[in-house]
This record gives structure tokens, sequence and C-alpha cells, in this order.
């Protein structure tokens, strides 16, 4: 089983839909949870950064973690065609360790069509 | 300013070739990493430096070669690359443990 499962989708809907992401996670000493965007050959821009279970909110995006489900979420309000891309999950803090190492999901690939 | 640069974005290379990836951020960041990403994958983690120091090795090939000459800059040495070696390579930088991770636009290499 791997660390991080995340549906690859593909996940398409109408513009002004809302978009719920979802990763699960075996790992219970995951501390720090991620959501990158994609845009197809670009670098992974960060978008949400929590840490242990609550909701946290900016803008359009609301992110959820559930540390008792292993289960995190994204949600995006609202989307637009500018918000199609691949959306990837990451957490870290299984070992205390300094050096921040991220565990990613595979992404799902996100279309919003006008 | 979350910014981390990478030149050159595109890189395309024989297997007999040696060529250098640069990555700089003025984020005054402790730790900065080598990832490579392969088409609809994760990125993989490949080198970590912390304080210019490299923390980990992710056991990969020798002809990649990292290098820290400075807190602010982080190089990857390429030499006698495979075709299978062609990938985005993304650079990241973090102020160290499990803050958050800025990526950098990445330099596609394609080698031939």
């Amino acid at each position: 089983q791997k660390e991080v499962e995340q549906d690859p989708g593909p996940l398409s809907v109408p513009e002004g839909a809302i978009v719920s992401l979802n990763c699960t996670y075996s790992n219970s000493a995951f501390q720090y949870f991620m959501w990158y965007r994609q845009y197809s050959r670009k670098g992974p821009e960060l978008l949400m950064y929590t840490y242990s279970s609550g909701n946290k909110e900016d803008g359009r995006f609301t992110a959820q973690v559930d540390k008792s489900s292993k289960y995190i979420s994204l949600f995006i309000r609202d989307s637009q065609p500018s918000d199609s891309a691949t959306y990837l999950c990451a957490m870290s803090g299984d070992r205390g360790s300094t050096l921040g190492r991220l565990y990613f999901g595979r992404g799902t690939q996100l279309t919003v069509w006008p | 300013d979350t910014e981390v640069t990478q030149t050159p974005k595109h890189l395309v290379m024989g297997m007999t070739n040696k060529k250098s990836l640069k990555c700089e951020q003025h984020m005054g960041h402790r730790a900065m990493y080598w990832y490579k990403q392969k088409a609809k994958k994760p990125p993989e983690l490949m080198f970590v430096y912390s304080y210019e120091k490299l923390s980990i090795n992710e056991s990969v090939p020798s002809r990649f070669s990292p290098e820290c000459p400075n807190s602010s800059l982080l190089n990857l040495h390429l030499h006698a690359l495979q075709p299978e070696d062609s990938a985005l390579y993304l650079c990241a930088s973090s102020q160290g443990g499990d803050n958050e991770q800025f990526f950098g636009p990445g330099t596609r290499l394609t080698v031939l």
C-alpha cells in the first residue's frame, strides 16, 4: 500500500462548479499537509499548507484535514478554466526529522470547461 | 518573495556530454532540494542540502552530482546520462524541517 493515495482522475467540471479533491494516507505520524497546483510543463505551486487537523481557507480554496480518518481534501469554489491543472497533495512530519521529506500523491488532473 | 529560479529552462544533451543545472533562491532558506519528475508522476526526491551540507542522497546514480556553493545556490552536474534520465528537474527550497517547500519552474532535460 502506498503511503499517500490520490485518485488521478481525470476530473472534468463546468465553470462555476465546486471541485473536491481528496487524498488518503496510511502513516499516522504525518503532521503537515500541502496542496500544490502544477500547470503542464511547469513547477508545482504551493496552494495550501496546514498543520494537523482542521480547516484553512484562502480565497476560493479550502483545505480540510481529518487526521482521525487519515483523509485530506481541497475544495475549489466557483471554479475557473484557469484552475485547469494537476493538483498534488503532499505531506510530511513522519519521523520528526529536520529535513522535511515530502510524500506526494499521484496528482489529480482537473479540467474546468467554460 | 517566494521565488526559486532555475536555469536553463530547456536542455538537450547527448549521452557523452557534461552539463549543469542551476538553482537560486533569495529567501534565506536553509534547505534546498533536487527532484526529478517524469510525465504524469509526482516529483521524486533526489538530494537534500541542509545548511549547505548534503543530508540526503536517495541512492541517485553517480552520473548526477549535486553541489551547493553557498546558501542561495544549488547546482546539479550531469555526465554520461541515459535517455531514461530525460525528465523535468525541479529545485525547491524551504526554511528546513517541515516548513513549506517552494519549487522552481524546472529544467526540462532531454537526453539523446
